[in-house]
């Protein structure tokens, strides 16, 4: 039979509303936190970033939240615009020397104009 | 800006062919990474190189090998090429924790 791929989450929005993409991980000892946006086509690109001594960082738009607690990390966009369609990826930097970039699975946000 | 560039957008290749993957970056960045990329799945890493000729396996080297010849070139070979390793291939370079990806390789095996 015919086998069923795996499914990026999506997030569809109206054009001028808030978005919350919303991320887990799960090694507590990660303390870089990253988002990026990959538009169909490119390489994914830094949008901002939060260290684990912060639970807060703003930047044009947009707003990483950081709660260790739980391990979750979300990205907020204010005001999303079409241009703001794409895939978004957060990723972790371990507590190691390594820098390795972890990433997770990726949220697909679409914007309704 | 930093530069990450990929020689190949798009490439297809037959089952049991060599392929090289072959990724420039131009600000002396020590630190570059091979990704694929699978719907669903992410980004997953297959190789990193913290210098030259140095290299240290990703979570999924299996049926890939690296090259890193020199600082700002790092070359990502597929010795019998198969058709689960059509996919997105991503470069990176980094300096610390400052990331910056190429603009990606999509490989067809056929």
């Amino acid at each position: 039979g015919e086998s069923v791929g795996l499914h990026l989450p999506t997030l569809s929005v109206q054009e001028g509303d808030n978005s919350i993409i919303n991320c887990a991980y799960s090694n507590s000892a990660s303390d870089y936190f990253i988002w990026y946006k990959q538009e169909s086509g490119k390489g994914p690109q830094f949008i901002i970033d939060i260290r684990s001594n912060m639970d807060k960082r703003q930047g044009q738009r947009v707003t990483v939240l950081l709660n260790k607690t739980v391990k979750h990390l979300s990205l907020q966009i204010a005001a999303t615009q079409p241009g703001d369609s794409a895939v978004y990826f957060c990723a972790e930097i371990r507590g190691d020397s390594s820098y390795k970039l972890i990433f997770g699975s990726g949220t697909r946000l679409l914007v309704r104009p | 800006d930093v530069k990450v560039t990929q020689s190949s957008r798009y490439l297809v290749k037959r089952t049991g062919e060599k392929v090289f993957l072959e990724c420039v970056q131009d600000m002396d960045h020590e630190n570059m990474f091979w990704y694929r990329q699978d719907p669903g799945l992410g980004l997953r890493l297959i190789y990193f190189s913290y210098d030259v000729k140095m290299k240290e396996k990703g979570d999924i080297p299996e049926g890939y090998s690296v090259s890193r010849e020199k600082k700002e070139r790092f070359s990502l070979i597929l010795e019998s090429a198969s058709t689960n390793q059509t996919s997105m291939y991503l470069c990176a370079s980094s300096w610390g924790d400052g990331y910056t990806f190429g603009s990606g390789t999509r490989l067809t095996v056929v």
